[in-house]
């Protein structure tokens, strides 16, 4: 079956513009998740959607960041007043929660979005 | 707060060969062990995951092992191909959140 798309693939902006990034999950998985990856460090966690809300949002680094998932499946990561700070490659992720209380799923990952900011 | 380790941080080796990849985490209270492989300019592929309750997991050439006691997991890959060549990297989870290493790159050289 089709995996986690993202969209574009590669986003060029000028500092101080407003962008934003497109993933598609797995169709049936809950979970999402955005991550960003810099060059030469593994991801780090951005932010977790269980449905539409977002249950954990602590890695968005500052205000400037901002995601939504508004009917539960495709989510839509924000970033305003770029600054060439935001470049790297922002990975999204998803997976079926299926995992009991002490147990976790699988995460499915994306080919990323690599932005880079002039 | 959970912090990871990859050692080595690159290696190559000939065509064939077993070799060994370390993962360290600083809290042992995780509840999955996760690891990725990474291609140039690619996502993350999931190579194996093991439960917080379990020791190790396997699929084919690939064993991965998980101490929590001591924070440690190793990845084992045997007779070691060319289109193994990629960056390996390590997560320790909480049920939803992953923190990664800064991964492992290998080349293996036919």
């Amino acid at each position: 079956g089709a995996g986690v798309s993202q969209t574009p693939s590669n986003k060029v902006t000028e500092k101080g513009k407003y962008v934003e990034l497109r993933c598609d999950p797995i169709s049936g998985h809950t979970a999402l998740y955005w991550y960003r990856q810099s060059l030469g460090q593994g991801p780090e966690f951005l932010i977790y959607f269980q449905g539409t809300g977002a249950a954990d949002d602590s890695g968005l680094p500052n205000d400037r960041f901002f995601a939504v998932r508004p009917e539960g499946s495709v989510s839509t990561l924000k970033i305003q007043r770029t600054e060439r700070g935001d470049s790297a490659v922002y990975l999204c992720a998803s997976s079926p929660m299926t995992g009991g209380p002490f147990e976790s799923d699988t995460q499915y990952f994306g080919p990323g979005t690599r932005l880079t900011v002039l | 707060k959970q912090e990871v380790t990859q050692i080595p941080a690159a290696l190559s080796v000939p065509e064939g060969e077993n070799l060994v990849l370390n993962c360290s985490f600083t809290d042992s209270a995780i509840y999955n062990l996760q690891w990725f492989r990474q291609d140039p300019g690619k996502g993350l592929t999931s190579l194996l995951l093991i439960q917080s309750s379990q020791r190790e997991q396997t699929s084919g050439r690939l064993n991965a092992s998980l101490d929590k006691s001591s924070g440690r997991s190793t990845l084992y890959i045997a007779a070691s191909q060319p289109g193994d060549s990629a960056t390996y990297l390590c997560s320790g989870g909480s049920n939803y959140k992953l923190t990664f290493g800064k991964g492992t790159l290998l080349t293996v050289n036919p």
